[in-house]
């Protein structure tokens, strides 16, 4: 069966320091990769998503990047923190194909302070 | 372009009531609608999905759905409510173009059961 990780679970960080985010996923292979910020417990934002190695589109301009080093592996990071980017962020993959539901990790927990 | 909307930012029921939490979306073309549920502090959990056939569709802890192509509504439904069920739900839909898999998400309705 198919599991996703995100870690680390939560994570307070100062502004203007840098951040990294990781999430890997196991038992498929070539899943599009997802990453969303969820902000004050309602809508989701999608900011990157993947459709293969190397592939990074951006939905959003900002504070962020993202990168797909390995097939199942996918990294947000920020060189320099602001206050706004504190939230809830969730990854997510799906497999190719019309109508096909994502599968959501656990999420990681950032404040910046 | 495609969206949808969750008209109701909370929605409240008495535990062993009928619940409904509703949505409505637009898209040009076939529309492929989906259904999560959120608890607290957790990621999205996938209930169930239309993508095409019976409009009634089936999904996980007795949760069901009704697509209706004239009302373009999918609304989420469970014949009796639990305390359990108390979360936060979203109803989406594909974007439009390729296989990237990308879903449009309402902004989300909090179902409150009360005992």
């Amino acid at each position: 069966s198919q599991t996703i990780h995100q870690w680390p679970a939560t994570l307070v960080q100062p502004v203007g320091s840098p951040l990294s985010l990781e999430c890997t996923v196991e038992g498929t292979s070539n899943p599009n990769l997802y990453w969303y910020r969820q902000a004050a417990g309602r809508g989701l934002q999608l900011l990157f998503y993947s459709v293969g190695i190397g592939q990074i589109s951006s939905e959003v301009p900002q504070n962020l990047s993202a990168s797909r080093p390995q097939d199942r592996q996918f990294i947000l990071s920020s060189k320099k923190l602001l206050l706004s980017d504190s939230g809830f962020y969730l990854c997510a993959w799906s497999v190719s194909g019309r109508g096909m539901q994502q599968y959501f990790g656990p999420g990681t927990r950032l404040t910046v302070t | 372009a495609q969206s949808v909307a969750q008209p109701e930012d909370q929605v409240n029921v008495a535990e062993g009531n009928p619940l409904t939490v509703k949505c409505t979306y637009s898209v040009s073309g076939n529309p492929y609608l989906f259904w999560y549920v959120q608890y607290p502090n957790r990621g999205l959990q996938f209930l169930l999905k239309y993508i095409t056939g019976d409009n009634l569709v089936k999904g996980s802890y007795g949760f069901e759905a009704e697509f209706n192509k004239s009302q373009t509504s999918f609304h989420l439904k469970k014949p009796s409510a639990l305390v359990s069920d108390s979360a936060l739900y979203f109803c989406a839909v594909r974007a439009p173009g390729g296989n990237t898999g990308k879903l449009i998400f309402g902004q989300g309705t909090t179902l409150q059961v009360k005992p």
